[in-house]
């Protein structure tokens, strides 16, 4: 049964316009939520969060909304660089618990320039 | 600072072979996981330790064994290894306890067996 679904594998945009993945999660439990971007041959790297009791987080380019009756949340990065083109993952986890990260199987975005 | 470091970054096995993968972290975290990437099924976690000393069993823990006896060393083996096995792995350590933070992830090693 899993968990964090990331239902695209895959998104292209045009350098300057808005990307948005998503990501849907079952669990109820959860009350922290993290992207992480990784590029081939590297490893994930930490790219933004958001605890389950706010429904926005921004850091820069990227914004996460968090939408807790719908069991949703959302990565927007604006504007979209070439740069950005990488695997994305949705993780979740349960405060308290054993820290476990659970992943989504990942969006490889791209952007075209 | 290194950050999390994993050793060997690739390796071919033979079916039946036993290896060991050494993840080492010096942030002092208290957690630390193993992961496997496979394609299309995203990360999945397969043993874990929340302290020195100390391990438990993920999602896909069949087939591998680990030991956590220096809180800065996570060690995966693998007793008998199977094509099935071939996959990247990841090592990541956390801070863990209450604090919400992310988990910082070494570069992976690519395992090949045949």
């Amino acid at each position: 049964d899993q968990q964090v679904k990331q239902n695209s594998p895959s998104l292209s945009v045009q350098e300057g316009r808005i990307s948005i993945l998503n990501c849907d999660y079952t669990n109820s439990m959860f009350d922290y939520f993290l992207w992480y971007k990784k590029y081939p041959a590297e490893g994930p790297t930490f790219l933004i969060s958001i605890s389950s009791i706010k429904d926005k987080n921004e850091d820069g380019r990227f914004t996460v909304f968090l939408n807790k009756s719908a069991k949703h949340l959302s990565l927007h990065i604006v504007p979209s660089q070439p740069g950005d083109s990488a695997v994305y993952f949705c993780a979740a986890k349960r405060q308290g618990g054993s820290e476990k990260l659970v992943f989504g199987k990942g969006t490889k975005l791209t952007v075209n320039p | 600072n290194a950050g999390v470091t994993q050793t060997p970054k690739f390796r071919v096995l033979k079916t039946g072979q036993s290896m060991t993968l050494l993840c080492a972290q010096d942030m002092n975290h208290e957690y630390m996981y193993w992961y496997r990437q496979d394609p299309g099924m995203g990360l999945r976690l397969i043993h874990y330790s929340v302290g020195e000393g100390t391990t438990a069993k993920g999602e896909v823990p069949d087939g591998y064994n680990v030991s956590r006896l220096k809180k800065q060393n996570f060690l995966l083996g693998l007793e008998s290894a199977a094509p099935s096995q071939t996959s990247v792995y990841f090592c990541a350590s956390s801070w863990g306890g209450l604090m919400n933070t992310e988990a910082f992830f070494g570069q992976g090693t690519r395992l090949t067996v045949v």
